[in-house]
């Protein structure tokens, strides 16, 4: 079986562009998260969709988005990007859309404003 | 919201060593601990987790305490070996609401020397 799989895996930005990046979960998973994993720190919770809704929302701001398509799939939006926006940007999923199953990770996108 | 912090930032330790990987939580509702091994340039990997209602859960060379009432996990690794060298978060969460939210410690760089 394949693991969670994101896309692309390198991007390089200029401040104030946008970006989307995609996420397959495993297959039958129908709960995604995107993490924000800064160099030297621990991924900090963005966004989570369950069956197509979304469960929950992080500290961050309104310029990030997200939308979970009905092949469970997803996508992770920023906008108007900033330099402090470089990070390793990480999906996962879980079988379920609470704490009971183990969150898978993918590789990441790593992204680069500059 | 919930706060994980993790000591020590890096560890060192000689092969055949235990390494010991310590965690507080502050919000008394986190019921569930994961903890992930994420190598350099990869995607973080579930090693081991801990739910609320046992105190140690072992797998092999590596094992997990929990202590509620002092709201603080351990990761136990013993026979260390240099393909254990990576860095490890803790990470804690509530299983039993509407969303799945990990919270992480900012991690722990352990190198395993020959």
């Amino acid at each position: 079986d394949a693991g969670v799989t994101q896309s692309p895996t390198h991007l390089i930005k200029t401040r104030g562009q946008h970006v989307t990046l995609r996420c397959s979960p495993i297959s039958g998973h129908k709960s995604v998260s995107w993490y924000q994993q800064v160099l030297g720190q621990g991924p900090q919770f963005i966004f989570q969709y369950y069956e197509k809704e979304e469960r929950g929302r992080g500290n961050f701001p309104d310029r990030f988005s997200a939308r979970q398509f009905p092949n469970y799939s997803s996508e992770l939006n920023v906008n108007a990007l900033l330099l402090g926006d470089s990070a390793l940007y990480l999906c996962a999923s879980s079988s379920t859309g609470v704490g009971n199953s183990p969150l898978h990770f993918g590789n990441g996108t790593r992204l680069t404003v500059t | 919201g919930e706060n994980v912090e993790q000591h020590p930032s890096t560890l060192s330790v000689q092969e055949g060593d235990s390494a010991v990987i310590k965690c507080t939580y502050s919000d008394s509702a986190s019921n569930y601990f994961p903890w992930y091994k994420q190598e350099l340039g990869k995607r973080p990997q579930l090693i081991i987790d801990i739910r609320s209602n046992v105190g140690e859960k072992k797998d092999q060379r590596i094992a997990v305490t929990l202590n509620k009432t002092a709201k603080h996990f351990s990761l136990h690794i013993t026979e260390t070996q240099p393909e254990d060298s990576a860095v490890y978060f803790c990470a804690a969460t509530y299983s039993g609401g509407s969303n799945y939210k990990l919270t992480f410690g900012k991690g722990t760089l352990l190198t395993v020397n020959p």
